[in-house]
């Protein structure tokens, strides 16, 4: 199976900021790579797909990138409301597996 | 609107079972594949199976293989997961989530059930 391992683990922000976070894959996956958001008690929502497509509706804040084995989430100016966890997902082969979560916090 | 509701978690003894279920609307659900995504508490996300429109194929993640059993009713608009010889660790958020992509063995996940909560403790 594909390994994904996200960094960092935690990061603390402040409303303004611009974050980015990585994700690298075991092995190379293409383009088939997905970024969620998932705030507390609630399910994940998916942000962006192949790499750097924008999910319908998601605030063009949010923005990705890469191919091969190393990904970026970028969001430009960060929100109140993107204080949340952010997992990546590969889609390429075998099975979908998940990162194990980037905790954006408030600095 | 798509909407995915599910149901049938609770408390297990360990070696027991439970069926979980996802009723689907506000898309032709015979036309995409579904998946079981799972998260332990305090945990990531976990994707526990997959199965696609015409029940042709299945998939699992290999701690499940042979204890679950992913299946649907595309007269219903429901999606299933049978869970036999539930183990501790099965202890999860279970989440239906619907592949994006109509037709593709792998896809992401465009659409999330609020997920029920599965036990598994003695």
């Amino acid at each position: 199976d594909i390994q994904m391992t996200q960094s960092p683990s935690t990061l603390s922000a402040s409303v303004g900021d611009r974050v980015t976070i990585t994700c690298r894959a075991s092995q190379r996956i293409s383009s088939w790579l997905a970024w969620y958001q998932q705030k507390p008690g609630k399910a994940p929502n998916l942000l962006i797909y192949k790499a750097s497509t924008l999910e319908s509706g998601v605030p063009s804040r949010f923005s990705g990138s890469g191919s091969g084995t190393e990904f970026t989430l970028t969001i430009s100016s960060l929100q109140p409301d993107d204080f949340a966890t952010y997992y990546c997902q590969q889609y390429n082969a075998y099975f979908p597996t998940f990162g194990q979560g980037t905790k954006v916090e408030i600095k | 609107e798509v909407q995915l509701v599910e149901s049938g978690g609770g408390l297990v003894k360990p070696g027991g079972s439970l069926r979980l279920s996802c009723a689907a609307s506000g898309f032709t659900f015979s036309s995409y594949s579904m998946n079981w995504v799972r998260q332990a508490p305090g945990k990531g996300l976990e994707w526990v199976s997959s199965i696609n429109s015409s029940s042709s194929y299945m998939n699992y993640v290999d701690s499940v293989k042979g204890r679950f059993t992913i299946s649907r009713d595309n007269a219903k608009n429901s999606l299933y997961l049978q869970m036999d010889s539930l183990r501790a660790e099965d202890t999860a958020l279970y989440y239906c989530a619907r592949s994006a992509e109509a037709g593709a063995s792998l896809s992401h996940f465009d659409h999330w059930g609020q997920g029920t909560l599965v036990t598994v403790s003695s």
